[in-house]
């Protein structure tokens, strides 16, 4: 079972940031957080990951609490094309497990 | 650089028969893992292969099988198909799997079981 809760679905205006929360109250130590998101009949893609500090790319920023028990994916100005479900997903050195995710809609 | 290319895009089998899909990983990726994806029951793990040897394995039925070669590429097949196996079926490489890097998925093979 996914050790993640995210919210169904979410909503965002095109232009803006997305917010994208995840609770994994049950991280262990070594357990990293990944998210990936998956456009409509394509295969999932990577987007980022991190084991305890605030990490940034090209495609998004992730930020750990300190505690480590919850995550927030930032898409910095959302657009169409970011329409998606993202998924959170925390793992070690084992099979990533995918939950149900969050469906985000960006509107125009 | 190329991607992870999976063949074929599209399959229709008849009930009974068996299917072996094929996925070519990114030129220097040793893992390659399989997933299941139903409307019900979401992304399932099937199983990991590294260097040629399974090194996961989903709660699959015996039916699902896979290998790996010296190449990296990888397959997996399917025995004794039952209407509840038609999916899209995903494949992803990475360097040397979770956690140190990420997964490059393909597009997948959208199997119909008919």
């Amino acid at each position: 079972d996914a050790k993640t809760t995210q919210p169904p679905s979410m909503d965002c205006a095109e232009g803006r940031a997305a917010n994208l929360p995840c609770n994994h109250s049950t991280i262990s130590g070594n357990e990293y957080v990944y998210w990936y998101r998956q456009i409509h009949s394509q295969g999932p893609q990577y987007i980022i990951h991190g084991l305890k500090n605030n990490e940034t790319n090209e495609m998004a920023s992730l930020i750990i609490t300190e505690d480590r028990k919850s995550s927030t994916l930032i898409l910095p100005h959302a657009t169409l094309r970011d329409t998606a479900v993202y998924y959170c997903i925390v793992g070690g050195n084992t099979p990533l497990v995918f939950g149900k995710g969050t469906r985000l809609s960006v509107i125009a | 650089k190329a991607g992870v290319t999976q063949t074929p895009r599209y399959l229709i089998k008849t009930r009974g028969q068996q299917v072996t899909l094929s996925c070519s990983p990114i030129s220097g990726h040793r893992s390659v893992s399989w997933y299941q994806q139903t409307p019900g029951q979401g992304l399932q793990f099937l199983f990991e292969y590294f260097s040629e040897t399974q090194r996961n394995k989903g709660n699959f039925p015996g039916r699902f099988s896979g290998r790996q070669f010296s190449n990296s590429r990888s397959e997996m097949n399917v025995s004794t198909l039952e209407l509840g196996d038609s999916a899209l079926y995903l494949c992803a490489s990475s360097l040397d799997g979770p956690p140190l890097d990420g997964y490059t998925f393909g597009s997948g093979t959208r199997l119909t079981v008919v």
